[in-house]
């Protein structure tokens, strides 16, 4: 059975930095891409950052290009997603979400996410 | 950049009732487009991708259809358990973008 498990956030002054986590179980890391999506409080979903299965290929967002780095570590079935310069606008539930198709890439057709974890809240407050 | 449309926001229905969400793209999105799940304090759930084909697991009484820049999520007799927000998502283009939001609320 799949499992995504996010850990990391929390509450964070603007200005700073965050790491988020992801534990996967329950599939072959590498076979699959992975992305984050956030929604702020109230909001609807937002893509954020994807990774393909061999790390070799990173995509962002255009408001948080430059800012986050997403990275993932295979041999430990773990996916990251490092938060600096954070802003007010980033405060949201940051899922972690695993990619449906099974070719490990990150390309047209390939970025719907059939599994997700529950969430973890980063605050950007002073 | 791809803006969706999606309508209505909110839906009052009743169960048993056929309920018909819509998602307008500003662009052919080649049929790259999954619709989701999500309840209250929870992570949204697939129910559809590549515009009509059911996730595992997902009720019959869930269809998607469309093409090119229009799409529609139906759901055929609407039970209590789909009382939640739903959300179209293009994967077409980058930056993949998701719809606003439908709630489906108890009439």
């Amino acid at each position: 059975e799949v499992h995504l498990l996010e850990s990391g956030g929390g509450l964070v002054q603007p200005g700073g930095s965050l790491r988020l986590s992801c534990a996967a179980s329950g599939f072959t890391s590498s076979n699959f891409a992975m992305s984050w999506v956030r929604q702020a409080p109230g909001k609807g979903l937002e893509w954020v950052s994807s990774i393909g299965g061999s790390g070799g290929s990173t995509y962002y967002a255009d408001s948080v290009k430059g800012r986050f780095t997403i990275s993932r570590d295979n041999s430990k079935n773990m996916l990251y997603l490092q938060m600096n310069s954070l802003r007010a606008d980033d405060t949201a539930v940051y899922y972690c979400a695993k990619h449906g198709t099974e070719d490990g890439i990150v390309v047209a057709g390939t970025g719907y996410f059939n599994y997700w974890g529950q969430g973890t809240l980063v605050t950007v407050s002073s | 950049v791809i803006w969706m449309t999606q309508s209505p926001s909110l839906v009052s229905a009743s169960t048993g009732d056929r309920v018909t969400i819509s998602c307008r793209m500003s662009q052919d999105i080649n049929s790259y487009v999954a619709w989701y799940q999500q309840k209250p304090g929870k992570a949204p759930q697939v129910l559809i991708y590549a515009t009509s084909t059911l996730q595992t697991g997902v009720p019959s009484r869930f269809s998607g259809s469309g093409s090119g820049t229009d799409f529609t999520l139906t759901i055929s007799r609407l039970q209590s358990e789909d009382f939640a927000t739903y959300y179209c998502q293009q994967y077409y283009i980058f930056p993949w973008t998701f719809g606003q939001g439908t709630k489906v609320e108890i009439k």
